[in-house]
């Protein structure tokens, strides 16, 4: 099982650029997740898939939108990159609420 | 809203005990979990209590929960250079409700492991 992965693992946009940041789990899980970590702010979520077919906002959603195309996958979308928006993104997945969640590598991004 | 506090920086030799704390605010708390960040990397999932336990051991790894003063403890046994790395204490509320997937993480907690 390779877990969860993402891609890019880095990524420099220019400010108004859009990009879509992929996420894919071989673990039959359910639930998938976006967060962003931030120095000195811990991980917040930014959207949620509690299931296939069904996205929620997070914490901090304002910018992003999100896809879950399947139940493997879970894309989350930029569409005019501010630079507020640098930081490290990571995706996870869960099998249930409340289980442990399994986090991808993370995808450094740099909005100049 | 929920908090999560910890101390951010720890240093131990090889081979002592390192015991990481951490609080919360959450009264609702129902999973605590304890991640394991090494640099460049993501988060690695150590383990977990569900809030009616107040102790659970695995391998090296001993978590201890007081739910009444809302404190949480990651002891890390026969501690290796390889266990330098950041730690993180998260907690999440009623899960189903609209907490749902909002792991509350601490700031995290640096393990520094000296030879």
């Amino acid at each position: 099982n390779a877990g969860v992965t993402q891609t890019p693992k880095f990524q420099v946009l220019k400010t108004g650029q859009s990009m879509t940041l992929q996420c894919a789990q071989d673990m039959n899980h359910n639930s998938m997740y976006w967060y962003r970590q931030d120095p000195g702010m811990g991980l917040r979520l930014i959207y949620y898939s509690a299931s296939e077919g069904t996205t929620d906002k997070g914490e901090v959603p304002n910018g992003y939108n999100v896809s879950r195309l399947n139940k493997r996958e879970f894309s989350l979308r930029l569409e005019s990159a501010a630079p507020s928006q640098t930081s490290v993104y990571f995706c996870a997945s869960s099998e249930r609420e409340g289980t442990g969640k399994y986090f991808g590598p993370g995808t450094r991004l740099t909005v100049t | 809203g929920e908090d999560v506090e910890q101390s951010l920086f720890l240093s131990v030799r090889e081979g002592d005990s390192s015991v990481i704390n951490c609080t919360y605010t959450d009264s609702s708390s129902t999973y605590l979990y304890w991640y394991k960040q090494e640099p460049g990397a993501g988060l690695q999932l150590l383990t977990y209590i569900f809030s009616n336990m107040d102790m659970k051991q695995d391998q090296r790894l001993t978590v201890l929960l007081n739910k009444k003063d809302k404190h949480l403890s990651l002891r890390i046994a026969d501690t290796q250079t390889g266990d330098s790395a950041i730690y993180f204490c998260a907690e999440i509320g009623d899960a189903g409700g609209t907490s749902y997937g909002k792991l509350t993480f601490g700031q995290g907690t640096i393990l520094t492991v000296h030879p």
